[in-house]
C-alpha cells in the first residue's frame, strides 16, 4: 500500500546544530514530495517539493532535502537550527492516482538553547 | 499568509449537531482540497473540488458533505456529530486539478461536546 514514514515522533536538537528529518514512502511510480511546516495553532506552510530533476531541492527558512530513489526517501535537512524551527514537520507524497496528497505521521522538532 | 482563509477559526458544538466550515481559495486557484487532521488519524484527505465538480474523494464520511460554489469557496458540511469528529479541519487551494502546488489555509479547530 502506498504510504508515507517518518520514523522519528520527537526529534530535540541544540540551536545552531545540524538537523536531519527522515521521510520514506511507498510508491509504485515516480513520485512528488513535499515538505510542510507546521506551527503550534497554524496551518500548514510548504517548504519544499520535488517533481523531477536535480534531486537535491532546496527550499524556503535555508532548509533543504534529497531526493533518493534507491532508499525510497525524501530527508529534510538544514545546517544550523533555529529556535523558530520549533515545529512539526511533515512529508508527503502526492498519488496521481486518487489525486490526493498522503501525509506522514509528522515529526515534532524541538530545539533547546 | 497563504491567501487559503477558512472560517470560522473555532467551533465548538454538540453532538448530533450539523456544522458548516467555509474556505475561499486563493484568487485564481479552481481547487480546493479538505483534509481533517486529529490526534489518532493524522491528516486525512477528505474529498476535492475543481471548479464547481467533484474531482477526488478520500477517506469522507457519510455524515459529511462538501460543495464548491460558483465563486469558487467552498463549504463543508458536517453532520450527526460525534465526539471523534473533534479535529482540526484544513482546506487547501491550488490553480489546476493536480496536486502541483497548493496552498492550505490555517484551518477550522472543531469540538464536540
Amino acid at each position: 500500500a502506498q504510504s508515507v514514514t517518518q520514523p522519528d515522533i520527537h526529534i530535540t536538537v541544540s540551536e545552531g546544530a545540524s538537523l536531519e528529518l527522515r521521510c520514506n514512502y511507498s510508491y509504485g511510480a515516480t513520485p512528488y514530495l513535499f515538505w510542510y511546516v507546521q506551527s503550534p495553532g497554524q496551518g500548514l506552510q510548504l517548504l519544499l517539493k520535488y517533481f523531477s530533476g536535480d534531486t537535491l531541492v532546496q527550499g524556503i527558512k535555508g532548509f533543504e532535502a534529497e531526493f533518493k530513489r534507491s532508499q525510497s526517501s525524501f530527508n529534510l535537512r538544514k545546517p544550523s537550527v533555529h529556535w523558530s524551527d520549533a515545529a512539526e514537520y511533515f512529508c508527503a507524497v502526492y498519488m496521481e492516482y486518487g489525486n490526493k496528497l498522503v501525509f506522514g505521521a509528522g515529526t515534532i522538532l524541538r530545539v533547546k538553547s | 499568509d497563504s491567501g487559503v482563509t477558512q472560517t470560522p477559526k473555532h467551533l465548538i458544538t454538540a453532538t448530533g449537531q450539523r456544522v458548516t466550515l467555509r474556505c475561499s481559495p486563493r484568487s485564481g486557484d479552481l481547487s480546493v482540497y479538505w483534509y481533517q487532521q486529529s490526534l489518532d488519524q493524522g491528516l486525512q484527505f477528505l474529498i476535492q473540488y475543481y471548479n464547481g465538480e467533484e474531482r477526488a474523494k478520500g477517506n469522507i464520511l457519510e455524515r459529511f458533505s462538501a460543495q464548491q460554489f460558483p465563486d469558487l469557496h467552498s463549504e463543508l458540511n458536517l453532520s450527526s456529530l460525534e465526539l471523534g469528529d473533534s479535529a482540526l479541519y484544513f482546506c487547501a487551494s491550488s490553480a489546476g486539478q493536480g496536486w502541483t502546488e497548493a496552498f492550505f489555509g490555517q484551518g477550522t479547530r472543531l469540538t464536540v461536546v
